[in-house]
């Protein structure tokens, strides 16, 4: 069945260091691909998407890229600041499985000042 | 802001107790997805529905039950409650029923603690 896969966390890193949140994903369909942010206390939020193949998402100064060949769409941003810390989710959807979303288990970032 | 609004914020209850949590989706948008959040299970999709009828179903038990109203605000019944259900309940909202772009709105969530 369809599912993504997120790298475990934590996560911490220093303040303006370099941040990548690997996603890859299993789908029998063509799924378009998300990243959903949570901040402590708050419901998902949605970062960046992407519906096709090669397609680039980017807000805040992160992106994320649709990989067919390598079905990845790692979350990446150049420099991160305090207030990026939260838990990141990765998430598919399909028509094929109903429009169904299915998410990864969270990333949980500190980034310290 | 998402605009999705949920209610209440937090619910304590005890073992064997029904209770009902509410979701107003945002304006214009005419599905709601329900999602249960705990530690142990991850973000898990429980059911949708569309303009009124059930959509899709997910992961939801059978002592769990929704519905949405001709105002689309949608209620989720939670009953004969378990210590295993306490956890984070969202709602989404998203402006159509199907379509891989469609995107989900989150509300802030409840918090359902059973004691």
């Amino acid at each position: 069945g369809d599912s993504v896969t997120q790298m475990e966390g934590p996560v911490t890193l220093s303040e303006e260091a370099f941040l990548t949140i690997n996603c890859t994903y299993t789908a029998t369909g063509y799924p378009s691909l998300f990243w959903y942010v949570q901040y402590p206390g708050e419901g998902l939020q949605l970062l960046l998407k992407a519906t096709k193949a090669d397609d680039k998402g980017s807000n805040k100064g992160f992106e994320a890229t649709y990989r067919k060949e390598t079905t990845s769409f790692h979350l990446e941003k150049g420099s991160v600041q305090v207030s990026d810390s939260a838990v990141y989710f990765c998430a598919l959807r399909t028509v094929d499985t109903g429009n169904q979303f299915y998410f990864g288990t969270g990333t949980s970032l500190t980034v310290i000042p | 802001d998402s605009g999705v609004t949920q209610t209440p914020k937090h619910l304590i209850t005890a073992t064997g107790q029904r209770v009902t949590l509410r979701c107003s989706p945002r304006s214009g948008d005419l599905s709601v997805y329900w999602y249960q959040q705990s530690l142990d299970q991850g973000l898990q999709f429980l059911i949708q529905y569309y303009n009124g009828e059930e959509r899709a179903k997910g992961n939801i038990l059978e002592r769990f039950s929704a519905q949405q109203f001709p105002d689309l605000h949608s209620e989720l019944n939670l009953s004969s409650l378990e210590l295993g259900d306490s956890a984070l309940y969202f709602c989404a909202s998203s402006v159509s029923g199907g379509g891989s772009t469609d995107t989900q709105y989150f509300g802030p969530g409840t918090r359902l603690t059973v004691l």
